[in-house]
């Protein structure tokens, strides 16, 4: 069964670098997206992606964090200059397009740990 | 502002037992509802999506149900097993393609 596939499973960075999140979406998919979890607190939307732009993104998504598609079948999502706020489970997800009847696939995400 | 509140924030049932998640959103203009089940530590496992259009979705032992007007949403469970704890997240769309979550509901079943 196809799947949303994230490396790494868990990054430990140190305050102030940056990190580079990577995602491979099932393959006939369209619309990508990133969400975080701060442990015990809700799934956030970060930012969607379709035709290589970026088609919404939340407060959260400010000029810390930027996405691409590299090439056919990664997207990344870069975080900048990480704070210890930033720690996070961070999920990658896609869909096939935006119809009412379109579920989002959600990968394993990766637990990333500002240190 | 779309919110989207899960009670109860956790629920604890002997195996065998038939049980209801409750989730509820405070805005009724939806595209639709997508429930989700989260092991700890781990991704996001879509169970059933309902339509804006559509009153309920079955997949195996689950039964989710949507009223739209109210908003309001039920996971039901029928049997429960222990292999069903878990976090179960619901989250809506609405015009755009973010998706809205809940903080979840935690079920443990005990054998």
């Amino acid at each position: 069964e196809p799947e949303v596939t994230q490396t790494p499973s868990h990054q430990v960075t140190q305050m102030g670098q940056e990190v580079i999140l990577r995602c491979v979406p099932i393959s006939n998919h369209l619309y990508f997206y990133w969400y975080r979890q701060i442990l015990g607190q809700k799934v956030e939307f970060l930012v969607s992606f379709y035709n290589n732009e970026i088609s919404e993104k939340s407060e959260i998504f400010d000029d810390q964090f930027s996405v691409e598609r590299p090439d056919g079948s990664n997207f990344t999502l870069k975080i900048r200059s990480t704070k210890l706020e930033d720690s996070a489970m961070y999920f990658c997800a896609s869909s096939a397009s935006l119809g009412g009847n379109t579920e989002a696939f959600f990968g394993q995400g990766t637990r990333l740990t500002v240190v | 502002k779309q919110e989207v509140t899960q009670i109860p924030a956790a629920l604890s049932v002997p195996e065998g037992e038939n049980l209801v998640l409750n989730c509820s959103f405070t805005d009724s203009a939806i595209y639709n509802l997508q429930w989700f089940r989260q092991d700890p530590g781990k991704g996001l496992t879509s169970l059933l999506l309902i339509q804006s259009s559509q009153r309920e979705q079955t997949s195996g032992r689950l039964n989710a149900s949507l009223d739209k007007s109210s908003g309001r949403s039920t996971l039901y469970i029928a049997a429960s097993q222990p292999g069903d704890s878990a976090t179960y997240l619901c989250a809506v769309r609405q015009a755009g393609t973010a998706l809205i979550f809940g903080k979840g509901t935690t079920l443990s079943v005990s054998s």
